[in-house]
């Protein structure tokens, strides 16, 4: 059963408009979030990542924001650009689990100019 | 520059034989992992280790074994490789709860 949901395959957005990735889980005990990005035939690299103390943390154009009490993240991208065209994973992680993260099936950004 | 090695971009083997895949990370991190992606599946988790020689079973450990006999190197065994197998693979080491994961650039074994 998958803890960590990311219900929207694919995102279309416009060069410059703003891109909105969503993220569900379910897990109460999830007290780490983070942000991945794919390109093909790479390996993830981080983007950016939130406590559960917080509810929002920023960095650049990246913004992600937590609401623990509906058990959602998201991620913005304000302006988007042709390069943030990949798959992006939203991935948590509880506390006494030896840091493995729980993934989402990811989303599919296509940036067209 | 922290940096995480799997040891084969690509691979092609055939059905039945024992694959290796090999990760080296250079960041002294007590916790390795190995994931597998396939489309509409994310990331899975076959196997972890947080400690030398210690290992844990994750979500899809089946057909699989791992091996870490030192601190800075992961290896993944497909016991008998089946083409229900062909997957991207990727290693991944983090220090902690609260840091993020370092990723391998992936290994694409393809199994015929």
């Amino acid at each position: 059963d998958q803890q960590v949901k990311q219900n929207s395959p694919s995102l279309s957005v416009q060069e410059g408009r703003i891109s909105i990735l969503n993220c569900d889980y379910t897990n109460s005990m999830f007290d780490y979030f983070l942000w991945y990005k794919k390109y093909p035939a790479e390996g993830p690299t981080f983007l950016i990542s939130i406590s559960s103390i917080k509810d929002k943390n920023e960095d650049g154009r990246f913004t992600v924001f937590l609401n623990k009490s509906a058990k959602h993240l998201s991620l913005h991208i304000v302006p988007s650009q042709p390069g943030d065209s990949a798959v992006y994973f939203c991935a948590a992680s509880e506390g006494d689990s030896w840091g493995k993260l729980q993934f989402g099936a990811g989303t599919q950004v296509v940036v067209t100019p | 520059d922290v940096k995480v090695t799997q040891s084969s971009r690509y691979l092609v083997k055939r059905t039945g034989e024992k694959v290796f895949l090999e990760c080296v990370q250079d960041m002294d991190h007590e916790n390795m992992f190995w994931y597998r992606q396939d489309p509409g599946l994310g990331l899975r988790l076959i196997y972890f280790s947080y400690d030398v020689k210690m290992k844990e079973k994750g979500d899809i450990p089946e057909g699989y074994s791992v091996s870490r006999e030192k601190k800075e190197r992961f290896s993944l065994i497909l016991e008998s490789a089946s083409t229900n197998q062909t997957s991207m693979y990727l290693c991944a080491s983090r220090r902690g709860q609260t840091t993020e994961a370092f990723f391998g650039q992936g290994t694409r074994l393809t199994v015929v």
